[in-house]
């Protein structure tokens, strides 16, 4: 069945830095890989979308790679602010399929 | 309203109790879904729904979760003979159409379920 592995601890950065972030799966290849960002005690909320035949998708502060070679995706947010502190969840969907694939979440904490 | 809810936010039920918990989607969404979140984890999915149509419900991880949605807007997911290990953060997700994610899901805050 699909894995998909996001780093387990946390990830501190200083404000101002870029916080990268990395999601990588088993298996085959999603048609789209989305990323979410969940608040405490909050349902996630969707941030990107990237699809198979993308590269890179960006949004602001924030950028999707997406490499299907080596089956990972990686997600930055430029000039990084402490209210960019969250988990964020890497999740998969294929294109026959109509539920997502989250991946455990990464918790990001940016210092000032 | 503007976004998904949920209601109860917190329940905490004794174990073999049965509970329902409740999703308001988002007006004219077609879909549907169901997940659970354990502590510490990302959302599973539970089951999904088109319409008023149970499409898929392959991660119901038992005969005990029940859930339906039989007018096409509310749904309901029902726990039977709760056990401790129910006890997670049931999230409810609708989205516009029933085109297969080309389209934002939207979360509700989610029922934090405790079963002592």
């Amino acid at each position: 069945s699909q894995k998909i592995e996001q780093n387990s601890e946390a990830l501190n950065i200083q404000e101002g830095k870029t916080a990268t972030l990395t999601c990588n799966y088993t298996n085959y290849s999603p048609a789209y890989l989305q990323w979410y960002r969940q608040d405490p005690g909050r349902g996630p909320v969707f941030l990107l979308l990237i699809r198979e035949n993308e590269k890179e998708k960006r949004k602001e502060r924030l950028k999707v790679t997406f490499d299907t070679t080596l089956k990972q995706s990686l997600f930055h947010i430029t000039a990084s602010q402490p209210a960019d502190s969250a988990t964020y969840l890497c999740a998969l969907s294929y294109s026959s399929a109509s539920k997502i694939i989250f991946g455990s979440g990464t918790r990001l904490s940016i210092r000032p | 309203g503007a976004g998904v809810s949920q209601s109860p936010r917190y329940k905490v039920a004794k174990r073999g109790q049965d509970v329902a918990l409740r999703c308001d989607p988002i007006s004219g969404h077609v879909s549907l879904f169901w997940y659970q979140q354990a502590l510490g984890q990302g959302p599973e999915f539970l089951t999904y729904f088109q319409n008023e149509a149970q499409l898929d419900k392959s991660g119901l991880p038992s005969d005990r979760f029940f859930a339906e949605r039989p007018e096409g807007s509310v749904s309901t997911l029902k726990i039977q003979r709760t056990q401790q290990e129910d006890s997670a953060v049931y999230l409810c997700a609708s989205r516009s159409t029933g085109q297969t994610l080309q389209e934002t899901q939207y979360f509700g805050p989610g029922t934090r379920l405790l079963v002592l």
